[in-house]
């Protein structure tokens, strides 16, 4: 199957600083990936959907300036958390999509930790 | 809004017993219905999926029918085994790519 792989997959930063999130389909081509946020016991929620080549779209409730997107190409989207603070610790998941509402294929996961 | 409502876990059982999940779900228009499996430091794998009214998805001895009249995707297995091990997480999608999740139950089966 298709494989998703996400780098780092933990990470500890102090407060203010940035943090940059790799998502990368390692033997296909993904026209959509998704960003998912998990808190402990939570859902996975949705963050923002972006399509290569294009900007990404923010769900409802998700600083676009806060949570910087970008899909270069059609096997890497990264997610950039700026000037992080402690309330942005979580786990964040990635996923990258073909065509199909079920054909969206996981990452591991990053466990993000701002002190 | 579209939510899908699964049961608290940890779901704990003895291998070889049987195992249900309960997954409700609220939705406009009529969604797909997934269950996804999360195994320890991996991501998550699609497990099973139904497209439409009374459709059953089944894979690896899973299964779960879409039942439009309780808005339910309840999974069930006969006979579970250790490696079974996981969270599982309930989902749907209205549109197309996008899935709203369930908070996920973790299942621990022992040996």
């Amino acid at each position: 199957g298709a494989v998703v792989s996400q780098h780092p997959s933990r990470v500890i930063c102090k407060s203010g600083t940035s943090v940059k999130i790799e998502c990368r389909s390692l033997d296909f081509q993904a026209t959509t990936m998704f960003w998912y946020r998990q808190f402990p016991k939570q859902s996975l929620m949705l963050m923002a959907t972006s399509n290569e080549g294009s900007k990404a779209t923010y769900e409802q409730g998700v600083e676009k300036d806060k949570f910087l997107i970008n899909h270069a190409s059609l096997t890497l989207s990264t997610l950039t958390v700026t000037s992080a603070h402690p309330e942005d610790s979580s786990f964040y998941i990635c996923s990258a999509g073909g065509q199909g509402r079920e054909t969206q294929y996981f990452g591991p996961g990053t466990r993000l930790l701002v002190l | 809004g579209d939510s899908v409502t699964q049961m608290e876990g940890p779901v704990t059982l003895s291998e070889e017993a049987f195992l249900t999940i309960n997954c409700t779900y609220t939705a406009t228009g009529y969604p797909s219905l997934f269950w996804y499996v999360q195994y320890p430091g991996e991501g998550l794998q699609l497990l099973l999926k139904a497209t439409k009214a009374d459709d059953k998805g089944s894979n690896k001895g899973f299964e779960a029918t879409y039942r439009k009249e309780t808005t339910s995707f309840h999974l069930e297995k006969g006979s579970v085994q250790v490696s079974d091990s996981a969270v599982y997480f309930c989902a749907l999608s209205d549109r197309v790519s996008t899935l709203t999740f369930g908070k996920g139950t973790m299942l621990l089966v022992s040996p």
